[in-house]
């Protein structure tokens, strides 16, 4: 069965620098995954997905992942964190083969002038 | 409509009574999924349609909850009998097709007092 964990609820950045998320799953095989941003009082939104074609995904809005699969790790980053980046970031693994997603904790971003 | 429309967008039950949740999904989508997001935590699966077949529903936390999507569009979960742990956001998603990206709607929160 699939898991995830998210290895930070909280993460404190100030505007201008590196974002780093961490997430990691469990599997026995390489499932899809996927990062999902949610702003308050907002759906939420796919940030990026990967599908086992190349290791290092782009998103939207600068994110960026990379599928690790020695680690189980799929690590959201971004060079520069803007202050609307603010929000709560889920990292979901696929199963069932239908995009049933595994939602992790979320971790929530703050970022600071 | 342009996106993933759920009403109510905000629910006062008090324990014990019957609540209806309507789901809107992208016109067209054939899979829709239902997630129940509890304060602070990441959604959890509940159920998922495609078209007017219920795949999967074994993320029911119960048998007070049914969910149904008669005309393969459309969807209500409806949760009977309703207690206090079931206060929290219930998001909608919806599919163009089984493997594709799901949109979410903005939920429901529901509060049961």
């Amino acid at each position: 069965a699939q898991s995830v964990t998210q290895l930070d609820s909280h993460v404190s950045v100030s505007e201008g620098t590196p974002v780093l998320l961490r997430c990691n799953y469990s599997s026995s095989y390489s499932p899809s995954l996927f990062w999902y941003v949610q702003h308050p009082n907002k759906g939420l939104q796919l940030l990026l997905k990967y599908t086992s074609a190349a290791t290092l995904v782009k998103g939207i809005n600068g994110f960026e992942a990379e599928f690790k699969k020695s680690e189980t790790s799929f690590h959201l980053t971004k060079p520069s964190a803007h202050m609307s980046d603010a929000a709560e970031y889920f990292c979901a693994p696929e199963s069932g083969g239908y995009n049933k997603l595994i939602f992790g904790a979320g971790t929530r971003l703050a970022v600071h002038p | 409509g342009a996106g993933v429309s759920q009403s109510p967008r905000y629910k006062v039950a008090k324990r014990g009574q019957d609540v209806a949740l309507r789901c809107d999904p992208i016109s067209g989508h054939v899979s829709l999924f239902w997630y129940q997001q509890a304060l602070g935590q990441g959604p959890e699966f509940l159920t998922y349609f495609q078209n007017e077949a219920q795949l999967d529903k074994s993320g029911l936390p119960s048998d007070r909850f049914f969910a149904e999507r008669p005309e393969g569009s459309v969807s209500t979960l409806k949760i009977q009998r309703t207690q206090q742990e079931d206060s929290a956001v219930y998001l909608c998603a919806s599919s163009l097709e089984v493997n594709t990206e799901a949109f979410f709607g903005q939920g429901t929160r529901l509060t049961v007092v």
